[in-house]
C-alpha cells in the first residue's frame, strides 16, 4: 500500500495556467508538507499543515495555497504559472511535526513551458 | 551562507568502501535528519537523531550537538548506495526543516 501518494507524476502546461497537485496519506500521520526541489535539486520547504490547520507558510508567492480538506489530504493549487515554477514538488508526512521522521510522497514534475 | 552545510558535494567510491558524508549546521536544533534520494527520484528518510548515535544495517549516523556536526557512514559501499544523500535540520523552536545541497554519492562496481 502507498504511504504518501501524489497525483499527477508529471505535469507539462503553458504559462499563466492554474493547476493543482493532490496528496494523500494513509499513515495516519497529523502533518503534512509540501516542498520544492529545484533545477539544483535544493530542497526548500513552502507549507506545513497539522491537523488541517497551516502552520509554516515560507515566503512563497501568493499564487500558490494549500487546502487541506482533512489530516490525510494537502493539495496544492498554482495559479498563473511561470517559468520559474518548474521545479520537483514532494509531499511529505509525519506523525506530529518536524521532530519526527518524514515519508515522503514519489514527487510531481511540473514543467512550465 | 546555508544553516545547513554538507560536504563533500560529489563523491565517488569503489565498492567495498568505508564512506563518511559529512553535514555541520549553524544553529541549535532539534532533530537532524538524513535522507536519500534515489537516482529516479524519489527520497527516503533513513534517520532521525537528536543526541547520540543510529545503525541501520550498514549506515550508521552520529552527532554531535556541541560541535554542530552529524555525519553518515556507509560500511561496505555497494553500488545501490548510489543516490544523493541530504541533510536537513530542525532549528530548536521551528516546525521548519532546512535542507543542505545534498551529496551525490556514486559507487563504483
Amino acid at each position: 500500500d502507498t504511504a504518501v501518494s501524489q497525483t499527477p507524476k508529471y505535469l507539462v502546461t503553458q504559462m499563466g495556467n492554474d493547476k493543482s497537485i493532490k496528496c494523500e496519506q494513509n499513515l495516519g500521520h497529523d502533518t503534512m508538507y509540501w516542498y520544492k526541489q529545484d533545477s539544483k535539486k535544493f530542497l526548500k520547504i513552502m507549507f506545513s499543515y497539522n491537523n488541517k490547520e497551516l502552520i509554516i507558510n515560507e515566503t512563497v508567492p501568493n499564487r500558490f495555497s494549500p487546502k487541506s480538506p482533512d489530516k490525510a489530504h494537502l493539495n496544492l493549487h498554482i495559479n498563473s504559472l511561470e517559468l520559474g515554477d518548474s521545479a520537483v514538488y514532494f509531499c511529505a508526512s509525519s506523525p506530529r511535526g518536524q521532530r519526527y521522521e518524514q515519508y515522503f510522497g514519489p514527487g510531481t514534475r511540473l514543467t512550465v513551458t | 551562507k546555508n544553516e545547513v552545510e554538507q560536504s563533500p558535494q560529489n563523491l565517488t567510491a569503489q565498492e567495498g568502501e568505508f564512506i563518511t558524508i559529512n553535514c555541520s549546521y549553524s544553529v541549535g536544533i532539534s532533530a537532524l535528519h538524513w535522507l536519500q534520494q534515489h537516482p529516479g527520484g524519489g527520497i527516503v528518510s533513513l534517520f532521525m537523531l537528536s543526541s547520540g548515535k543510529k545503525k541501520h544495517g550498514r549506515l550508521i549516523a552520529t552527532i554531535n550537538i556541541q560541535e554542530k556536526h552529524s555525519s553518515l557512514h556507509i560500511t561496505a559501499s555497494h553500488p545501490r548506495d548510489s543516490a544523493v544523500y541530504i541533510c536537513a535540520a530542525t532549528p530548536r523552536g521551528s516546525e521548519k526543516l532546512v535542507f543542505g545541497k545534498g551529496m551525490k554519492l556514486t559507487v563504483n562496481p
